[in-house]
């Protein structure tokens, strides 16, 4: 069945440094998504990518979707204390059908 | 004006009971899901509905049993809870199978 990897599964970073998280797909997907859980939150939806190669951005965020559509990755600039929580990939392959990657949970120190 | 409601908040029972979780949304949307979080933060889904129809019914013990009276409600029926069963569940919606919307999540502690 399908799997969705992400790493690293915690990542520690100091202010104003850059991170990147990745999410791996074994099977190609019709879209991904992300989003972001904050301590004791729910997840909030960031963004999705459905297009071969696509590059979106917001603010000090960028997503990727990899060529082959099996790899997307979030890349995050300048790190803010308002960053800190859990991101996860959720990948779809069929309709209806979210395979979510264990996040990345992020820690930001000052 | 919460988007995506569930009730309760916090449930805490015993082995063996039965319990009910309730989740309604105002958006309007078409698809509703329910999602169970392990203590290790793991999302895994359990059931979506798209305009009261059974969609997904992944690997869940039959003691779990979802029921969508309409299109704007999704409640889980728990039968015989089990100590592994505790977890925060979340009910999320989605307007066309794209982005969700969760909702605050219910934290079921069985003892």
């Amino acid at each position: 069945g399908q799997q969705v990897m992400q790493i690293p599964q915690y990542q520690h970073v100091q202010e104003g440094e850059d991170f990147t998280t990745y999410c791996n797909s074994s099977t190609t997907l019709s879209n991904i998504q992300w989003y972001k859980q904050r301590p004791g939150g729910h997840p909030v939806f960031l963004i999705q990518l459905v297009k071969s190669g696509e590059v979106k951005k917001q603010k000090r965020l960028t997503f990727q979707f990899g060529e082959a559509k099996k790899i997307s990755s979030l890349h995050i600039t300048a790190t803010q204390t308002t960053d800190v929580g859990t991101y996860f990939c959720a990948g779809q392959q069929s309709w209806g059908k979210f395979q979510f990657g264990a996040g990345t949970q992020v820690v930001v120190t000052p | 004006d919460t988007a995506v409601s569930q009730t309760p908040k916090y449930l805490v029972t015993q082995m063996g009971n039965d319990k009910s979780i309730k989740c309604e949304q105002n958006l309007g949307h078409d698809t509703m899901y329910w999602y169970k979080q392990d203590s290790k933060k793991f999302l895994k889904i359990m059931f979506s509905y798209n305009n009261k129809e059974l969609i997904i019914n992944e690997t869940v013990p039959n003691r779990f049993s979802p029921k969508s009276p309409d299109k704007a409600h999704l409640n889980l029926h728990i039968n015989s809870l089990e100590l592994g069963d505790s977890a925060v569940y979340f009910c999320a919606s989605s307007p066309n199978n794209y982005e969700q919307y969760f909702g605050p999540g219910t934290r079921l502690t069985v003892t």
